[in-house]
C-alpha cells in the first residue's frame, strides 16, 4: 500500500469547514483513498473513500486531485464532536479491508 | 446498527500469563482483524482471518496467535504475556469483496505488569 503524509495537528473553529490534507504521491492506479477517524477512547470509524472522482456522503466530502497525488477531506460544518484523529489510508480494493494506519491528523474543533 | 464487540475495555495481566482477547461481530462479515495501537506507531495489523479456521499473519504477529472457530468470533491469544505487549488492542471486521470498509470495536487496553 502507498504511504501517506498528513500534518500532525490542525485546529478549526466550530461551525467552519475543516479541510484536512493528505499527500499520497506514490499512489498506484488501482489504489483507493480511504478516510477514517478515531474519537478519543473509541475504535476508528469509517468516513468515506474514493478512487479519482470527488465523493460526498452525510459525513464529509473527499476531493482528490486530478493526478491523484493528494486529497482533502472536508467536514463542511465542524462541531466539537468532530474533534478526533483523522487517518488517510491508501489501499487496493482487493485487500479485504486490511489497512495501514499512520499517525493521522489530530483535529481540534474549538468553540 | 452494526456492531463489533470486544469482551473487555480494560485488562491487567501478569507477565507470563496466557491472555485471551475476544471479539464478536454481528454483521455476518467474512473478514476479521486484530490490530494493536501504540503512541507514535499508529495501528499495526497483528493477524487477520478471511474465513472460519483461516488466518494470515499481519505485520507484527510475533508473540501472538489467533483462533476463529466460528464466523462471528475472532480471538487473539498471548501465549505468555510480556510487558512490551502492553497496548490498546482493536478488533475489526469487514465484508468479503471489493472496497469493503472495516468496522472497529471499542478496543481493549491491556496492561501487562
Amino acid at each position: 500500500d502507498a504511504k501517506t503524509t498528513q500534518p500532525p495537528s490542525m485546529d478549526c473553529a466550530e461551525g467552519r469547514a475543516a479541510n484536512l490534507p493528505c499527500n499520497h504521491s506514490t499512489i498506484s492506479g488501482n489504489e483507493y483513498v480511504y478516510w477514517y477517524r478515531q474519537i478519543h477512547s473509541q475504535g476508528p470509524q469509517y468516513i468515506i473513500h474514493g478512487l479519482k472522482n470527488n465523493e460526498t456522503n452525510e459525513m464529509a466530502s473527499l476531493i482528490i486531485t486530478e493526478d491523484r497525488k493528494s486529497s482533502t477531506l472536508i467536514l463542511p460544518h465542524a462541531t466539537l464532536r468532530d474533534t478526533a484523529v483523522y487517518y488517510c489510508i491508501v489501499r487496493v480494493a482487493t485487500n479485504a479491508g486490511k489497512s495501514t494506519f499512520g499517525d493521522g491528523t489530530t483535529l481540534t474543533v474549538k468553540p | 446498527d452494526v456492531k463489533v464487540t470486544q469482551s473487555s475495555r480494560y485488562l491487567v495481566k501478569r507477565t507470563g500469563e496466557k491472555v485471551f482477547l475476544e471479539c464478536v461481530q454481528d454483521m455476518d462479515h467474512e473478514n476479521m482483524f486484530w490490530y494493536r495501537q501504540d503512541p507514535g506507531l499508529g495501528l499495526r495489523l497483528i493477524y487477520f482471518s478471511y474465513d472460519v479456521k483461516m488466518k494470515e499473519k499481519g505485520d507484527i504477529p510475533e508473540g501472538y496467535s489467533v483462533s476463529r472457530e466460528k464466523k462471528e468470533r475472532f480471538s487473539l491469544i498471548l501465549e505468555s504475556a510480556s510487558t512490551n505487549q502492553t497496548s490498546m488492542y482493536l478488533c475489526a471486521s469487514s465484508k468479503e469483496g471489493l472496497n469493503t470498509e472495516a468496522f472497529f470495536g471499542q478496543g481493549t487496553r491491556l496492561t501487562v505488569v
